[in-house]
């Protein structure tokens, strides 16, 4: 079964400054790996997405994420948070034909003046 | 913009009752879960459903089951409400062959159980 690491709970940047979350997995094959925000009192909305292809890949808002194989990472950045980025950051994984996601158990992201 | 709609925001149960929180979707999305997030442990998938009257378990269905009758709308069933399924609760919608592990979620219900 795949599985998702997310081994920052908790993460303060200060606006402006760069931004790097970190997600780790663990399956067999070519994963699918997805970056889903929360805001406060919100629903889950998708940043973006890996399925094959480019290892770089971008997403709204500004953000974009690489998968690295060989460290089995998709870790997410932004060159300079906004404060409106202050959320809950969740790291997931699909596989080919299965619908259902595995999610990590997210990383708070608190933005400092 | 698909919709997805929790019918509570907040709900306050007492142990024992029979709980239904329910999860209605505008855009004919073939598949619809059913997740609780608590702290610490994230999302975790309760049920999904990729048809009408179909239905998986996921990874923590005990104590939950699933309910559904019409293509748009997914009921999730407490059958003996106790204090440890005290969560949010996430319904989410996907699409099956436009955007695969696209998933819209609802804005939750955080359900209380005293």
């Amino acid at each position: 079964a795949q599985s998702v690491t997310q081994p920052d709970i908790h993460i303060t940047v200060s606006e402006g400054a760069s931004l790097e979350l970190r997600c780790n997995y663990s399956y067999g094959a070519t994963p699918y790996l997805f970056w889903y925000v929360q805001s406060p009192g919100q629903g889950l909305q998708l940043l973006l997405k890996y399925f094959s292809g480019d290892t770089l890949v971008q997403g709204i808002k500004g953000f974009e994420a690489e998968f690295k194989r060989s460290q089995s990472s998709f870790n997410l950045r932004k060159p300079s948070v906004h404060w409106s980025d202050a959320a809950e950051y969740f790291c997931a994984v699909g596989v080919v034909g299965n619908e259902k996601l595995t999610f990590g158990t997210g990383t708070r992201l608190t933005i400092i003046p | 913009d698909v919709k997805v709609t929790q019918s509570s925001r907040y709900l306050v149960k007492r142990t024992g009752e029979k709980v239904f929180l329910e999860c209605v979707q505008d855009m004919d999305h073939e598949n619809m879960f059913w997740y609780r997030q608590d702290p610490g442990l994230g999302l975790r998938l309760i049920y999904f459903s990729y048809d009408v009257k179909m239905k998986e378990k996921g990874d923590i269905p005990e104590g939950y089951s699933v309910s559904r009758e019409k293509k748009e709308r997914f009921s999730l069933i407490l059958e003996s409400a106790s204090t440890n399924q005290t969560s949010m609760y996430l319904c989410a919608s996907s699409s099956a062959t436009t955007a695969p592990g696209k998933l819209f979620f609802g804005s939750g219900t955080q359900l209380s159980v005293l």
